[in-house]
């Protein structure tokens, strides 16, 4: 079975742009989360999706937005960058209902210059 | 809310010491806990559960309600076990309407060094 696939690995972008990041998940699993990995702050959740629909969101602004398809592919959107966003983003799957065991893609390098 | 908290950033050791990263939690209801590893340059990936009370890689957790502590232990520390290491929650619940709800949340992460 294919593992949590993260689109683009790398990704420099100036201040102001805004990105986007892809997540495929595992075959048959219906629920998707995402994360934020910094030396400072760990690992900071950022929302979850289950079936298309946002279940959880952590406390980011509301720059920081997300999607999922009817695939369970999902997508996260970061609008108006800033320095302090660069970090490394980790899309995690779940094969049952949110918030339970989850396995990680190798995560999304974003660099704000 | 849940929280977990990892006292400790960073814990070196050497080879075939006894190793513990401890990590503490609060969550109102039945919690479920794991801890997750991440090697250099590799994924984030789970090492154990503690529904599941095994032993991976020589590393066992016992889940202490009273002391909301859920620390990971290894008697014996080996080179390769070097990593970042994150003890994460699992908080469900069912709304009303039926529709379920979670949430992982994750301790700051522990920096193990195994010197040899």
């Amino acid at each position: 079975k294919a593992g949590v696939t993260q689109t683009p690995r790398y990704l420099i972008k100036t201040r102001g742009q805004q990105v986007t990041l892809s997540c495929s998940p595992i075959s048959g699993h219906r629920s998707v989360s995402w994360y934020q990995q910094t030396p400072g702050q760990g690992l900071q959740f950022l929302f979850e999706y289950f079936s298309e629909t946002q279940r959880n969101k952590g406390n980011f602004p509301g720059r920081f937005s997300g999607r999922q398809f009817s695939n369970s592919r999902s997508e996260m959107n970061v609008s108006t960058l800033e320095l302090g966003d660069s970090a490394l983003y980790l899309c995690a799957s779940s094969p049952r209902v949110p918030g339970t065991e989850a396995f990680f893609g190798q995560g999304t390098r974003l660099t704000v210059v | 809310a849940q929280r977990v908290t990892q006292p400790e950033k960073l814990l070196s050791v050497f080879k075939g010491a006894p190793v513990e990263l401890k990590c503490n939690y609060s969550y109102s209801g039945s919690p479920e806990l794991f801890w997750y590893v991440q090697y250099s340059r590799q994924r984030l990936q789970l090492l154990l559960r503690h529904i599941s009370r095994e032993s991976i890689k020589g590393f066992t957790a016992d889940l202490n309600k009273g002391e909301t502590s859920f620390h990971l232990k290894k008697p014996f520390a080996q080179e390769e076990d070097s990593a970042m290491y994150y003890c994460a929650l699992s908080a469900r619940w069912t709304d009303a309407g039926g529709t379920s709800y979670g949430k992982l949340t994750f301790g700051q992460g522990t920096i193990l060094t195994v010197h040899p």
